[in-house]
């Protein structure tokens, strides 16, 4: 049973760059969330895409977008990088959109803004 | 006010001893409560997921919730230096959409 992927592992990026990031959810698996965890804080919600579209959205800037392919697969895209978009970069993938579900993380990217 | 609450840490306890980790959130329309482990450098995994009032066990883990007094709970029995980690408790609060609110995750040391 293949877990959630991502990549790639780690990035380093300069400011005012863009950068992609990639999530294949867990089989069987159709809904993909992403997040944001700074050091020594829980990860924060950015946005989830269902059904090729975003569902819903954290608060982060329209900097911050994202797309869902037809295999559930999905990407995080990032403009005009700033130093504070440096964090380890999550990906959960989830089964529907029901009121209780869980969530099941890949091994996360992290991006360093120089 | 933050919406999931953890105490930091750190929390040592010796080795088969019963950690006691704990978490308070907002009300807002909360529906489900999730702990995950994270070790050092990497992602968050699933432990426990609770959706009703009381206690679920599964092996050395308990989580309790209490949703009258908006708390939820983490205990782990016979501790092991393995355990060592944080762990992070996350709320799926409805009525922001089924968002996922995490806390800051307690640091818990075993200590052999």
């Amino acid at each position: 049973d293949a877990g959630v992927t991502q990549s790639p592992t780690h990035l380093i990026k300069t400011r005012g760059q863009q950068v992609t990031l990639r999530c294949s959810p867990k089989s069987g698996h159709d809904t993909v969330s992403w997040y944001q965890q700074a050091l020594g804080q829980g990860p924060q919600f950015i946005f989830q895409y269902y059904e090729e579209e975003e569902r819903q959205r954290g608060n982060f800037p329209d900097r911050f977008s994202g797309h869902q392919f037809p295999n559930y697969s999905s990407e995080l895209n990032v403009n005009a990088l700033l130093l504070g978009d440096s964090a380890l970069y999550l990906c959960a993938s989830s089964l529907g959109q029901g009121a209780s579900y869980e969530q099941y993380f890949g091994p996360g990217t992290r991006l360093t803004v120089t | 006010q933050k919406e999931v609450e953890q105490n930091s840490g750190p929390l040592s306890v010796p080795e088969g001893a019963i950690a006691s980790l704990n978490c308070t959130y907002s009300d807002r329309g909360s529906q489900s409560f999730f702990w995950y482990r994270q070790y050092s450098g990497k992602s968050p995994e699933l432990i426990m997921f609770i959706y009703s009032n009381g206690d679920k066990e599964d092996g050395r883990f308990t989580a309790q919730l209490n949703k009258a007094s908006q708390y939820v709970s983490l205990l782990i029995r016979d501790s092991q230096p393995s355990d060592s980690a944080t762990y992070l408790c996350a709320v799926n609060m409805w009525d922001t959409g089924n968002q996922f609110y995490f806390g800051t995750g307690t640091s818990l040391t075993v200590i052999p």
